[in-house]
């Protein structure tokens, strides 16, 4: 089992739809990231976070310490946000932040 | 904004050759890492290094070494390079305890 499960591993939604993407862990963190990757490879960090709720424009994360869970929220969706959004969580150790990765959600916008 | 670069976007080796990976990054940050992907398989940790000469393995070590000569400056090597080494080779770095920054990756292939 690993120790980071992503669900759904493929979305199709349609513009303008909420979505939310799930990650699970089932290790002691002490922070969990989302990454975003477009096509052609790059990866961008969307956010980090140790508890409760962040937002960034359009995209919010949560996390539930307890439940060992956090969710990707993106509201009006836009063809744009078609990617690859990746789940990590880090298991610092003297802040080297090795960073273990579910394998991945790919969404994709229908205009 | 931090910028990360990598030495080839694209590269094709033979069986057998050494190969040298080179990661870059502008902002002085004292934390980098080596990842490669795979599908199905997501990003896993090949080595990473917390200062000038200093490497830790990730869970993937083998087959790989890595030097650290400068700050800036992570090289990955591949001393005799097989064909199960054929995948996207990611960079990035990180100041201690924040979100890392990726390069645009190399897709190796090893025939």
């Amino acid at each position: 089992k690993n120790e980071v499960e992503q669900s759904p591993q493929n979305l199709t939604a349609q513009e303008g739809e909420f979505i939310t993407i799930n990650c699970s862990y089932s290790v002691g963190i002490s922070a969990l990231h989302w990454l975003q990757q477009h096509p052609g490879g790059g990866i961008v960090s969307l956010f980090m976070l140790s508890s409760g709720k962040k937002k960034h424009g359009r995209l919010i994360a949560t996390i539930n310490i307890q439940e060992k869970h956090s969710s990707l929220h993106i509201t009006a969706s836009h063809p744009r946000d078609s990617a690859v959004y990746i789940c990590a969580v880090s298991q610092s150790n003297f802040g080297n932040e090795k960073l273990t990765f579910g394998t991945g959600t790919r969404l994709t916008i229908i205009p | 904004d931090v910028k990360v670069t990598q030495s080839s976007r694209y590269l094709v080796k033979r069986t057998g050759e050494k190969v040298f990976l080179e990661c870059v990054q502008d902002m002085d940050h004292e934390n980098m890492f080596w990842y490669r992907q795979d599908p199905g398989l997501g990003l896993r940790l090949i080595y990473f290094s917390y200062d000038v000469k200093m490497k830790e393995k990730g869970d993937i070590p083998e087959g790989y070494s890595v030097s650290r000569e400068k700050k800036e400056r992570f090289s990955l090597i591949l001393e005799s390079a097989s064909t199960n080494q054929t995948s996207m080779y990611l960079c990035a770095s990180s100041p201690p305890g924040f979100e890392q920054y990726f390069g645009p990756g190399t897709r190796l292939t090893v025939t």
